[in-house]
């Protein structure tokens, strides 16, 4: 079955930092979105990709869809500490209605 | 326009015991989906749901765990006869008409501890 890999697992960063969290689909995906869940927190939307080779922002907050559609990365510039939390990344292939999530990565911010 | 709903939030039981969960979708929302996260993992999908029809069971244990979504009222999870391995949070989700490309908006959890 389709499988999400996501990595890093952990990332440790000083406030003003960038980050960058990668997924990778081991089958060709028809959209791919991406939540941040707070530590006792839910999953949150954060955005949804679809075309290939797509990029969107928001705010320090950077999102591609690579070209092959199957792999996709967020990157975060100038880190703040209310950035805390695990990034998810969540991808659909096609015809399927079941997105297959990533195991996240926690990043963790030091003021 | 209020959110997804879950209740309870947090939920004890004693192994053996039954566990309800329930779940109400976002206002207009017809599909639900169940996922269970255990600590520093990520979401494994076990079941969705349409209105009085289980589409997708795939990712639910065959045996103790049911779900159902009726024509009224909220989506139930329900585990019975509980052991230690089903200690989770237990989030759902609901999303609109267009399953396949329709935001999946998460609820707050329940979260399960089985003594």
């Amino acid at each position: 079955g389709q499988q999400v890999m996501q990595i890093p697992q952990y990332q440790h960063v000083q406030e003003g930092e960038d980050f960058t969290t990668y997924c990778n689909s081991s089958t060709t995906l028809s959209n791919i979105q991406w939540y941040k869940q707070r530590p006792g927190g839910h999953p949150v939307f954060l955005i949804q990709l679809v075309k290939s080779g797509e990029v969107k922002k928001q705010k320090r907050l950077t999102f591609q869809f690579g070209e092959a559609k199957k792999n996709s990365s967020l990157h975060i510039t100038a880190t703040q500490t209310t950035d805390v939390g695990t990034y998810f990344c969540a991808g659909l292939s096609g015809g399927s209605y079941i997105p297959t999530f990533g195991r996240g990565t926690s990043l963790i911010v030091h003021p | 326009n209020a959110g997804v709903m879950q209740n309870p939030r947090h939920l004890v039981r004693r192994r053996g015991q039954e566990a309800r969960l329930r779940c109400s979708p976002m206002k207009g929302h017809s599909h639900v989906y169940w996922y269970r996260q255990l600590p520093e993992e990520g979401l494994k999908f076990m079941v969705y749901l349409q209105k009085e029809n289980i589409i997708d069971e795939s990712g639910m244990p065959k045996e103790r765990f049911s779900a159902e979504f009726p024509k009224e009222g909220p989506s139930i999870l329900r585990i019975q006869q509980v052991v230690r391995g089903d200690s989770a949070a237990y989030f759902c989700a609901s999303s609109g008409w267009d399953s396949s490309t329709d935001t999946q908006y998460f609820g707050p959890g329940t979260r399960l501890t089985v003594l």
